[in-house]
């Protein structure tokens, strides 16, 4: 299958940091990628969806300007987590979409840890 | 709107087959998958299903769908204890967005 690669893995920060995550479809291009919130022992929570070349589409209730999200080329998202507080601890992870729409591949997820 | 539902967990004997059920609410064409996670990991797509299919088999693992019913299964034969983690259903949004709705995710624990 395809491969999404998300750098980086693990990151600890102190509050008031602003931390940035890279998604990136090595095998593919993507031209839609998304970001997803997971708490502990929960689902998925869809952030955003991020769209080569245009402003990303956020969920209700995901403040753009604290999650800022680029979209710059079609193998490359980034999803800035600015200011960050202990409150946006978490798992996120990206999804590349395939050019056929129909498959999502995820990356290995970046657990944020912000004391 | 769409919505996906799943049992919270199921424990199994190694070698046993294992079953994990969902119910989706969507009642138009659509596509339905099955993710598996294992801590602190990303989504590995195990398999997926068109709904105009009944069953699709890839080695060990079928997917068994019930149109009528609005019901998937994901059936794992002669489970390993590698099989433990987490496995979301999951359903397309039928508008452009292509959003992916997922269930809860049923934690499957395989017993030695």
């Amino acid at each position: 299958g395809a491969v999404v690669s998300q750098h980086p893995s693990r990151v600890i920060c102190k509050s008031g940091t602003s931390v940035k995550i890279e998604c990136r479809s090595l095998d593919f291009q993507a031209t839609t990628m998304f970001w997803y919130r997971q708490f502990p022992k929960k689902s998925l929570m869809l952030m955003a969806t991020s769209n080569e070349g245009s402003k990303a589409t956020y969920e209700q209730g995901v403040e753009k300007d604290k999650f800022l999200i680029n979209h710059a080329s079609l193998t490359l998202s980034t999803l800035t987590v600015t200011s960050a507080h202990p409150e946006d601890s978490s798992f996120y992870i990206c999804s590349a979409r395939d050019r056929e729409g129909v498959i999502q591949y995820f990356g290995a997820g970046t657990r944020l840890s912000v004391l | 709107g769409e919505d996906v539902e799943q049992s919270l967990f199921l424990s199994v004997r190694e070698g046993d087959s294992s079953v994990i059920n969902c119910t989706y609410t969507d009642s138009s064409s659509t596509y339905l998958y099955w993710y598996k996670q294992e801590p602190g990991a990303g989504l590995q797509l195990l398999t997926y299903i068109f709904s105009n299919m009944d069953m699709k088999q890839d080695q060990r693992l079928t997917v068994l769908l019930n149109k009528k019913d609005k019901h998937l299964s994901l059936r794992i034969a002669d489970t390993q204890t590698g099989d433990s983690a987490i496995y979301f259903c999951a359903e397309i949004a039928l508008d452009s967005s292509y959003k992916l709705i997922f269930g809860s995710g049923t934690r499957l624990l395989v017993r030695p």
